[in-house]
Formats: structure tokens, sequence, C-alpha cells
């Protein structure tokens, strides 16, 4: 089975300052997915990135960056320079690959609340 | 033009009733999903449809029931709606069921009084 684990709950910060959120995923699969999501108070679920399990390269856009650790099952998103607009939910989600017992199926972790303050 | 679409966006109604949540995709995405959403935010997968057919059909109820007439449409019906029912139901899309992101709709609030 897969499993998701976002420890933050909420975050505050205040604007301008960095944030991590961290996100630790377990699976069986020796190929999956990994995604992050947005949910703004809005409440529409905006995709934010996909990384696959054979490319732990960290990537960079713009103020937001990713670190994929397959050796500690982690991928961590961070937001440098934090603005009042990125206050939302925010999700870590794992897709099992074809052939993997959880083929298909997207689990999402608890998210996390980040709250930028001005 | 909007990629996935969700209608009604709030649905209150009566225990015991019937209702039906209706998706659409204009991607020409292959897979469709529905998930759930409850108070605490915690989003589950209920099911998902790969050209038509079900794939995943996950612990739900079988008052929940879903109907993909075409692969660009993934309604939900839900009979004797129930207390427990209140929540926000997503649908999304994804090209192919494993590697690529999934799409959300707006969502559908749907509040069982």
């Amino acid at each position: 089975a897969q499993k998701v684990t976002q420890a933050q709950t909420e975050i505050s910060v205040v604007e301008k300052e960095d944030v991590t959120l961290d996100c630790v995923y377990e699976t069986r699969d020796t190929t999956y997915y990994l995604f992050w999501y947005k949910q703004p108070p809005s409440g529409e679920l905006v995709f934010l990135i996909r990384r696959n399990s054979f490319d732990e390269q960290n990537e960079i856009s713009g103020r937001y960056s990713w670190n994929f650790q397959k050796s500690t099952s982690s991928f961590n998103f961070t937001i440098t320079a934090s603005q009042v607009v990125d206050s939302a939910v925010y999700f870590c989600a794992l897709r099992g690959g074809a052939g993997g017992t959880s083929y298909g199926k997207l689990t999402f972790g608890q998210g996390t609340i980040l709250t930028v303050h001005p | 033009d909007t990629a996935v679409s969700q209608t009604p966006k709030y649905l209150v109604t009566q225990m015991g009733n019937d209702k039906s949540i209706k998706c659409e995709q204009n991607l020409g995405h292959d897979t469709m999903y529905w998930y759930k959403q409850d108070s605490k935010k915690f989003l589950k997968i209920m099911f998902s449809y790969n050209n038509k057919e079900l794939i995943i059909n996950e612990t739900v109820p079988n008052r929940f029931s879903p109907k993909s007439p075409d692969k660009a449409h993934l309604n939900l019906h839900i009979n004797s709606l129930e207390l427990g029912d209140s929540a926000v139901y997503f649908c999304a899309s994804s090209q192919s069921r494993v590697y690529n992101e999934q799409f959300f709709g707006p969502g559908t609030r749907l509040t069982v009084l």
C-alpha cells in the first residue's frame, strides 16, 4: 500500500521568508510518480509538478523548488521569498507505476496549510 | 476554455434524496476520476475510468455509482444521501492512467441536511 505523510499540518510565515514543506512517502513499487498540488482559498486544485522515480534531479521554477531524495523517500517543496498569494493548502501525492501494486492510484498526503502574512 | 468542468458547483439537499454531479473534460484525456475531499481537507480517490471502462473502484458505498457515457464525461450519481456524504467532490482527468498529472475540476460542494 502507498502512503504519503506531510508532517507539517500548518505553517505560518511572514512575507519574503523562505519556507519548506516536507513530504515523505512509502511505496513498494519500483516505478512511481510524485506530485505537488496547490489548493488556494478559492478551492480549486492546481498542479505544480510531477517527478518520476527514476529522475532524481531537483527542479526549480521561479520561486519554487523541489528536492527529491530517493534514499530518504522524500520530496520536499521550498518556496523562496514567500508572498501572500502563496497562502494555500499544499498537497504532496504519489502514484504507482505500471505493474505495481498501486497501479494508477493517486494517494494524497494530508496537506499543509501555508499562511503567508504581509 | 475550461479544461475540466463540473456542475453544479454547490448542491444542498435533504437526507434520503438522490442527486447527480456531472463532469466534462475537453482535454482529450483518456482517464477520468472522482475524488472526495472531507471537512479536514483529506482527498481520497473514489473511482477512475479509462476510455469508459471502470479501472479503480475504492471502498465506496454502492449508493455511489459513476457513469461514463463517453471518455469526455464522467458523472456521479448518489442514492439515498446521508449526512456523511457532505463533502467537496472533485472530478479530474489525465492523459494516461499512470504517469501524467491529473487536472482537476473546480469541485462540487455537497451539503446534506
